[in-house]
C-alpha cells in the first residue's frame, strides 16, 4: 500500500494519559499535515511540515500537543494529559511542495478519551 | 464567522436529479480551491480542483467567482454512489488548507 498510513486506527485512553499517533506519508511527498475532525465538522488544521521543518502551527493547538517529523519522513503527534475534548479523528495528509497539488489523506486515528 | 462556509444540508434528491452546492470564503488572499468528498467514517478524497475559468469532470462542474469569494459544485444526473459529504477547501498558500464543514448529499432511488 503506497498511500498515507496512520497508526493506530483506534485508540481509547483514560483522561490524563498521554497518547502518540504515527503517520507515514506517501514516500516522495515532502509536505505533511495534521488535522482533527469531530462529528459534523470539517477537518480542522493543526500543523504542517515541509520535510523536517514545522512551518505552521494552529493557535488551536495547545501546549499539550506536539508534533515531530525528525527525518522528514514519518511524523508523530503526541497529546499529553488527554482531556475528553480531545476525542476526535486525527487525520494526516501529505502532498508534494510544488504547484497546486492534491493532499492525500490517511484513514485517520480515532481517539476516544474516557 | 467561519473562514469557509457551506450549507450543511442535508440535500435529499432522487436519482437523476441535478444538485448544486455553494461555498463562500472570507480570505481574499486565498489562492487554491478544491472540492473533496468524504464518505461516512472515511478519509476525505479529492473530487476536483476549482479554477477561475470553471472546470468540468464528467457529471461534475465546479465554478469559482473570486470577486464574490464564492465556489460552487454542480452534480448532474445524480447516482446513488454520489451520496456523501462534500467539503469545500480553500488554500491560502501552499501550506494550510481550510475546510468547510461539508454539505451532506443523499441520493435516493
Amino acid at each position: 500500500d503506497t498511500g498515507v498510513s496512520q497508526n493506530p486506527r483506534h485508540k481509547i485512553t483514560k483522561r490524563g494519559q498521554n497518547v502518540t499517533f504515527r503517520c507515514d506519508p506517501i514516500s516522495e511527498h515532502n509536505r505533511l499535515y495534521w488535522y482533527r475532525q469531530t462529528l459534523g465538522q470539517g477537518p480542522e488544521f493543526l500543523t504542517y511540515f515541509q520535510n523536517e521543518a514545522q512551518l505552521e502551527k494552529s493557535r488551536l493547538l495547545s501546549d499539550r500537543f506536539s508534533a515531530e517529523r525528525p527525518k522528514g519522513s514519518f511524523s508523530t503527534l503526541e497529546i499529553q494529559r488527554t482531556e475528553q475534548g480531545d476525542s476526535a479523528m486525527y487525520l494526516c495528509a501529505s502532498s508534494l511542495v510544488q504547484g497546486d497539488t492534491e493532499a492525500f489523506f490517511g484513514q485517520g486515528t480515532r481517539l476516544t478519551v474516557v | 464567522r467561519k473562514e469557509v462556509e457551506q450549507d450543511p444540508g442535508p440535500f435529499n434528491v432522487p436519482e437523476g436529479a441535478t444538485v448544486a452546492f455553494n461555498c463562500t470564503y472570507s480570505n481574499s488572499a486565498s489562492q487554491s480551491f478544491f472540492w473533496y468528498r468524504q464518505d461516512c467514517r472515511k478519509e476525505p478524497k479529492l473530487l476536483m480542483s476549482v479554477y477561475s475559468s470553471g472546470n468540468e469532470d464528467g457529471r461534475f462542474t465546479a465554478q469559482l467567482n473570486r470577486a464574490s469569494q464564492y465556489i460552487s459544485l454542480l452534480i448532474r444526473d445524480s447516482k446513488l454512489s454520489d451520496s456523501a459529504t462534500y467539503l469545500c477547501v480553500v488554500r491560502r498558500d501552499a501550506g494550510k488548507s481550510t475546510f468547510g464543514d461539508g454539505t451532506t448529499l443523499t441520493v435516493k432511488p
